[in-house]
């Protein structure tokens, strides 16, 4: 089946240092992929859709400017968390909705990397 | 805006079926999903189903979708202790976006 990779899985860095995350669709193309953020013991919220060639949508409360994407193929978009602080820490995860959307196609989510900034 | 609610906390005994209930606000979602996440884990999808549908059964998991009220449940029977995690419920709208339930905390004592 679909299966979303999520990299890396666990990032523990200083403050002040960029991360970048990446989210690939490994058996099909994704022109759309979702980033969502989880805070300990909360639900997951949408940050960002990210599109295939264009520049991303940012939901509100989102800096763009601190949380960069780019979806530079139909496999592959990445979430560069810049100069990152301890509040940045979160679990960051990514889903992918395939080109051609069937009924039996529900969006697949990776497995997320968590972040931890000291 | 579009909102999913949960509730937060469900306690059952091993053996035992558990119910575990969603409202969504979203007239035009098109998949609705069950997401399970383990402690310190990433999400596991569990089970979705499309709009146009009343009812889905996979193995122990049904899910049940009143589209009217915009209510979905999910049961699963036989429940055992290896079901205890958080269970997430997402409305997926027209633009692919999941808005996600606040998890419902599973417990299940032996």
């Amino acid at each position: 089946g679909a299966v979303v990779s999520q990299h890396p899985s666990w990032v523990i860095c200083k403050s002040g240092t960029s991360v970048k995350i990446e989210c690939r669709s490994l058996d099909f193309q994704a022109t759309t992929m979702f980033w969502y953020r989880q805070f300990p013991k909360q639900s997951l919220m949408l940050m960002a859709t990210s599109n295939e060639g264009s520049k991303a949508t940012y939901e509100q409360g989102v800096e763009k400017d601190k949380f960069l994407i780019n979806h530079a193929s139909l496999t592959l978009s990445t979430l560069t968390v810049t100069s990152a602080h301890p509040e940045d820490s979160s679990f960051y995860i990514c889903s992918a909705r395939h080109r051609t959307r069937r009924v039996d196609q529900p969006q697949h989510f990776g497995d997320g990397t968590r972040l931890s900034i000291l | 805006g579009e909102d999913v609610e949960q509730s937060l906390f469900l306690s059952v005994r091993e053996g035992d079926s558990s119910v575990i209930n969603c409202t969504y606000t979203d007239s035009s979602s098109t998949y609705l999903y069950w997401y399970k996440q383990e402690p310190g884990a990433g999400l596991q999808l569990l089970t979705y189903i499309f709009s146009n549908m009343d009812m889905k059964q996979d193995q122990r998991l049904t899910v049940l979708l009143n589209k009217k009220d915009k209510h979905l449940s999910l049961r699963i029977a036989d429940t055992q202790t290896g079901d205890s995690a958080i269970y997430f419920c997402a409305s997926e709208n027209q633009g692919g976006k999941l808005i996600f339930g606040q998890g419902t905390e599973l417990s299940v004592k032996p």
